[in-house]
């Protein structure tokens, strides 16, 4: 079983829409949280980055991170085109180097 | 602009053949990394450098090898002794020690000719 799960998708919907990403984990002593979007033949850029447990809102994107169930989320609001991407949770042990453990990510496809 | 910069883009490796490929930052980071990856599996850890001159072996640390001489750069070869290196490599950069997020440069995508 893979420390980090998260489904490959592809996740399809309308311009619009709710996109809703998560990510489960095994771990229980990761306390560093992120989103990162990953574009064709282009690096992971950051979207969100969190501490612990609760909600963080950014413009229209969300995180959400319940450390008691290991699951995260992150939300975005008024999908576009341009959000058409793949999404990589990362999550990290301060103590460990904050070496990254990641998620195979979710391809997302928001259609106009 | 402050960032992180790969190349070459492309690469091809021949069998036998080492190659080297480049990462360097103009964002003063302490921390390097890199990391490949392969479809569907997200992105692995194959070395990292905290400090100039010191560095340790990640997760998939056979069959590479790295240095680091300078502050700003990080180079990795991949040796002949790395029998699958056809992926997608990625260097990332951080701030301090500690509780800060990594940034990534657009990295190199290495090919078997």
């Amino acid at each position: 079983q893979k420390e980090v799960e998260q489904d490959p998708g592809p996740l399809s919907v309308p311009e619009g829409a709710i996109v809703s990403l998560n990510c489960t984990y095994s771990n229980s002593a990761f306390q560093y949280f992120m989103w990162y979007r990953q574009y064709s033949r282009k690096g992971p850029e950051l979207l969100m980055y969190t501490y612990s447990s609760g909600n963080k809102e950014d413009g229209r994107f969300t995180a959400q991170v319940d450390k008691s169930s290991k699951y995260i989320s992150l939300f975005i609001r008024d999908s576009q085109p341009s959000d058409s991407a793949t999404y990589l949770c990362a999550m990290s042990v301060k103590a460990a180097g904050n070496k990254l453990t990641f998620g195979g990510g979710t391809r997302v496809l928001v259609k106009p | 602009d402050g960032g992180i910069t790969q190349s070459p883009k492309y690469l091809f490796r021949k069998e036998g053949q080492n190659v080297t490929l480049s990462c360097e930052q103009n964002l003063n980071h302490d921390a390097m990394y890199w990391y490949r990856q392969d479809p569907g599996q997200g992105l692995r850890l194959i070395y990292y450098s905290q400090i100039v001159n010191d560095f340790q072996k990640g997760d998939i640390a056979e069959g590479y090898s790295v240095s680091r001489e300078k502050k700003e750069s990080f180079p990795l070869t991949v040796t002949s002794a790395q029998k699958n290196p056809t992926a997608f490599y990625l260097c990332a950069s951080m701030q301090g020690n500690g509780n800060q997020p990594q940034h990534f440069g657009d990295g190199t995508r290495l090919s078997i000719l």
